[in-house]
């Protein structure tokens, strides 16, 4: 069974002080590695895809990097605007018929001004 | 370029009502997955429907339904409501039922007493 596990499962930074979420996942053959971010009462927004080890993206003050066990989301100079839930999601190779994503639990991120 | 969209966005029910949501996929996309979300939780996959069919499904019981019309849209049906079942319900689009990445509705947050 898919599984992803993400930490911590809050975090409280100062608004400048950069840090690493993490998502460990266990998947039978990784077909992609998602992350969103999420308001609350609002639905994910989409940030970025990973398909394969070594792969990174950026987007602004985020970076996501991935390997064969985890996934990293670092923030680098966060603002009050970045707090938000982010989530991890994995797709596994094997799922022939369909798409869909097995999602981890998020980390609650505050940035304080 | 519109997005996802779900109706309504918020619902009380009570206790063995019915409930039916609905959603319409964006712009050009023609599969659409269903999820719920508890509070505090990620998403968990409902199921995913294309081409009219249900293709793929979690592990939800039968009392949770759904269908895809031809325009794509879709309704999420649950029956027998129980307290458990309050949470919010996440439509997600994508192009196909392959990797590609799914985009996120606002969401419909339902309430059962």
């Amino acid at each position: 069974e898919d599984q992803v596990t993400q930490s911590p499962e809050a975090l409280r930074l100062q608004e400048g002080e950069s840090s690493s979420l993490n998502c460990s996942y266990t998947v039978s053959g990784l077909r992609g590695l998602f992350w969103y971010r999420q308001d609350p009462g609002k639905g994910p927004e989409f940030l970025f895809t990973l398909y394969s080890a070594g792969e990174e993206k950026e987007k602004e003050r985020l970076k996501a990097t991935l390997t064969k066990k985890e996934s990293f989301l670092h923030i680098t100079a966060p603002k009050p605007e970045d707090s938000a839930t982010y989530l991890c999601a994995v797709q596994a190779k094997n799922n022939n018929a369909g798409n869909m994503l097995t999602f981890g639990g998020g980390t609650r991120l505050m940035v304080k001004p | 370029d519109a997005g996802v969209t779900q109706s309504p966005t918020h619902l009380i029910k009570t206790r063995g009502q019915q409930v039916t949501l609905r959603c319409s996929p964006k712009s050009g996309h023609d599969t659409v997955s269903w999820y719920q979300q508890a509070l505090g939780q990620g998403p968990q996959f409902i199921f995913q429907y294309y081409e009219e069919e249900e293709r793929q499904r979690g592990n939800f019981p039968d009392r949770f339904s759904g269908h895809q019309f031809p325009n794509y849209s879709s309704e999420l049906n649950v029956n027998a409501l129980l307290l458990g079942d309050s949470a919010l319900y996440l439509c997600a689009s994508s192009l196909g039922p392959g990797k590609e990445t799914q985009y996120f509705g606002p969401g419909t947050r339902l309430l059962v007493l």
